[in-house]
């Protein structure tokens, strides 16, 4: 069952463009993480959020975690071909809980 | 340094028949984690080790899934009489230390198909 959904679930865009991906739950998280997972290899993670309207950058990408904790947003500014990838997120129900709960993930794709 | 290893990176099994996937986590490297990953989705959580103890298996599918990590190092996930809705990549994530949020490092997966 996953708890997390994410939108859009396909997204192919120019280079240089913006983006902005979804990430929704009815349940609260004590943490959400993104992670990117490229065909063959496993995710590997991008950031991590704690708190409640917490915003962080990491170079072209801007992750924001909701208010209350339950939904995030990830948005990647002048998308670059090396972005392409499918990005997931995931959250952990209750800080030092031994499993993550992963979306259903989005596959974005920049043309050149 | 070596991130967490896994193998065969692929294996094709006839239905039935059972199947052992095994994970070499980073050394020093405390907690264990499978998932399993459907074709276009999420990885789902399978079971967690601390150490060599079997904390949660909770997301094993039934009872035809088995895993262990008898000395706290490598682990094996096996399958017995395998059916076609088993075909999946499975996932073996290791984190250093369990009690906080804390980093898993994935490996590159088994890519399990049943004929």
């Amino acid at each position: 069952t996953q708890l997390l959904e994410q939108s859009p679930q396909f997204l192919s865009i120019q280079e240089g463009e913006n983006l902005t991906v979804y990430c929704n739950s009815s349940s609260v998280f004590s943490s959400l993480q993104w992670y990117r997972q490229e065909p063959g290899e496993g995710p590997v993670l991008l950031v991590t959020v704690v708190t409640g309207g917490e915003v962080k950058k990491l170079k072209r990408l801007t992750f924001q975690f909701g208010d209350a904790r339950k939904d995030s947003s990830l948005h990647i500014t002048a998308a670059q071909p090396g972005d392409t990838g499918l990005y997931l997120c995931a959250g952990e129900e209750q800080t030092g809980a031994n499993n993550l709960f992963f979306g259903t993930g989005t596959r974005l794709t920049v043309i050149p | 340094g070596a991130g967490v290893s896994q193998s065969p990176r692929y294996k094709v099994a006839k239905r039935g028949q059972d199947v052992a996937l095994r994970c070499d986590p980073i050394s020093g490297h405390v907690s264990l984690f499978w998932y399993q990953q459907a074709l276009g989705q999420g990885p789902e959580f399978l079971t967690y080790f601390q150490n060599e103890a079997q904390l949660d298996k909770s997301g094993l599918p039934s009872d035809r899934f088995f895993a262990e990590r008898p000395e706290g190092s490598v682990s094996t996930l096996k399958i017995q009489r395998t059916q076609q809705e088993d075909s999946a990549v499975y996932l073996c994530a290791s984190s250093l230390r369990q009690g906080e949020t804390d980093t898993q490092y994935f490996g590159p997966g088994t890519r399990l198909t049943v004929l």
